[in-house]
């Protein structure tokens, strides 16, 4: 079974990038079938997608997101990493990453919050 | 963007009762790509539904999807107490969006 989680400093300074990594254990990023995404949830809020990438680091961002957002894949690590620039408080959130097949989020990691402020 | 517009907000239902839940789309969804997913607090989402009415690995029969086009219901047939959560619906036919959540809880 496939397990994902999160990882990152839980408070970002405004203005500042805001960097995590999720580590995949129980399957191979390599193996092609599945992306690999990042969604947040903003606190008492619902979901929203930010973006996802292939193994081969190919990259699909939300539009609204798409100018900040930058995801990565280390498939030596078997990790993804997301970093998001000139962050303000609405950027405070609890960050998931996931593994998605055919736009489907079959499995999640548990989340971490990430906070911005001075 | 395909919007997608969840009601009500909350339901306020007993255990044993059925639970309908509305998804509607701002647009006609592709091949039925409509997904839900389960939310209890403190917890990852969990998926449930695809493809408007099948459902997940795992997932109890007393789930089920239907609809088509812009029009998508999750009904709960009998609420269990591990079933009151929120539930949140997404399309996965054009980009990927959700809907803002239906917040099932014990009246």
């Amino acid at each position: 079974q496939v397990q994902l989680q999160e990882s990152g400093p839980g408070l970002v300074k405004p203005s500042q990038t805001l960097s995590l990594t999720c580590s995949v254990s129980g399957g191979s990023i390599s193996s092609g079938t599945y992306y690999w995404s990042w969604i947040r949830q903003h606190p008492g809020k619902g979901l929203e997608w930010i973006g996802y990438i292939y193994y081969s680091g190919s990259t699909y961002y939300n539009p609204s997101l798409k100018s900040r957002v930058t995801i990565s894949v280390d498939t030596s690590k078997n990790q993804f990493s997301l970093k998001l620039s000139s962050v303000t408080a609405a950027d405070t959130a609890v960050y998931y990453c996931a593994r998605v097949y055919s736009g489907l989020f079959q499995h999640w990691g548990q989340g971490t919050l990430v906070t911005v402020s001075s | 963007e395909i919007v997608l517009t969840q009601s009500p907000g909350t339901l306020s239902l007993s255990p044993g009762e059925r639970a309908t839940l509305s998804c509607r789309a701002s647009q006609s969804v592709s091949s039925s790509s409509l997904a839900w997913y389960q939310q209890k607090p403190g917890q990852a989402p969990r998926f449930l539904i695809y493809g408007a009415s099948s459902r997940a690995t795992g997932i109890p029969d007393r789930f089920s999807g239907s609809g088509s086009g812009t029009d998508f219901t999750l009904t709960i047939s009998r609420l269990e107490p591990e079933d009151f959560a929120v539930y949140y619906c997404q399309q996965y036919g054009s980009s990927l969006t959700f809907g803002g959540g239906t917040k099932v809880e014990i009246k």
